[in-house]
């Protein structure tokens, strides 16, 4: 059973410099989303995809923050001019497609920690 | 906006013990409910789901919670703890059946 894969598991970068975080979801599910974490706290939401189509943005997503799912299979967050408040734990989530209004089961990845020095 | 509250964030038990953790939720509907768990450096994992075919929910492990309306709440209660249900446990709800709103968390610790 192959769940939800998140490359890489630890990153470390100075401020100002740019990465990239990719996720591969569940592969029949069409909805993929990503939260953060920080420490102490529950996660927050970011973004999510229906196939190819972001559908809705966190205000937490400055525009620092890209999120690409080019062919609605796997997706990449990209964070640009990283500063030391960025240092959080990603987690990325899939799920299919439910009945509209009620609440599908996500399946979470492992995360991805950034520090940013 | 919906959001969850949970009401302690550490609560220690003894192995063999009952496990009680408190959620309230505000909602302006009826709203999909979750219990997730996460173990130390380990995904989130769901416990169980409220979607309102039943009030009492079973989940894993031998959790489970009640949905009531009436209290806003959503607790989550397990008969015996064991040291593996040491974590962290959130409480979650989805107002509109995608994005999901997580509580702060609560850390159950087991003594042995």
């Amino acid at each position: 059973d192959t769940g939800v894969s998140q490359n890489p598991r630890h990153k470390i970068t100075k401020r100002g410099q740019n990465v990239t975080f990719r996720c591969d979801p569940i592969s029949e599910h069409n909805r993929l989303y990503w939260y953060r974490q920080t420490l102490g706290q529950g996660p927050e939401f970011l973004t999510y995809f229906q196939n190819e189509a972001q559908l809705e943005k966190s205000r937490l997503l400055s525009d620092r923050f890209s999120a690409e799912r080019p062919k609605g299979s796997f997706s990449t967050l990209e964070i640009q001019r990283t500063e030391q408040g960025d240092s959080a734990m990603y987690l990325c989530a899939s799920s299919p497609e439910g009945i509209a209004g009620e609440g599908e089961t996500q399946y979470f990845g492992p995360g991805t920690r950034l520090l940013v020095l | 906006a919906q959001s969850v509250t949970q009401l302690d964030s550490h609560v220690s038990v003894s192995e063999g013990t009952p496990v009680l953790l408190r959620c309230n939720y505000s909602s302006s509907y009826s709203p999909s409910l979750f219990w997730y768990v996460q173990h130390p450096n380990k995904g989130l994992q769901l416990l169980l789901k409220y979607t309102s075919a039943a009030t009492l929910v079973k989940g894993i492990n031998g959790f489970e919670a009640e949905f009531k309306k009436s209290e806003t709440s959503f607790h989550l209660t397990k008969p015996s703890a064991h040291m593996s249900d040491a974590a962290e446990y959130f409480c979650v709800v989805s107002p509109y059946g995608n994005k999901l709103v997580f509580g702060a968390g609560t850390i159950l610790r087991v003594k042995s």
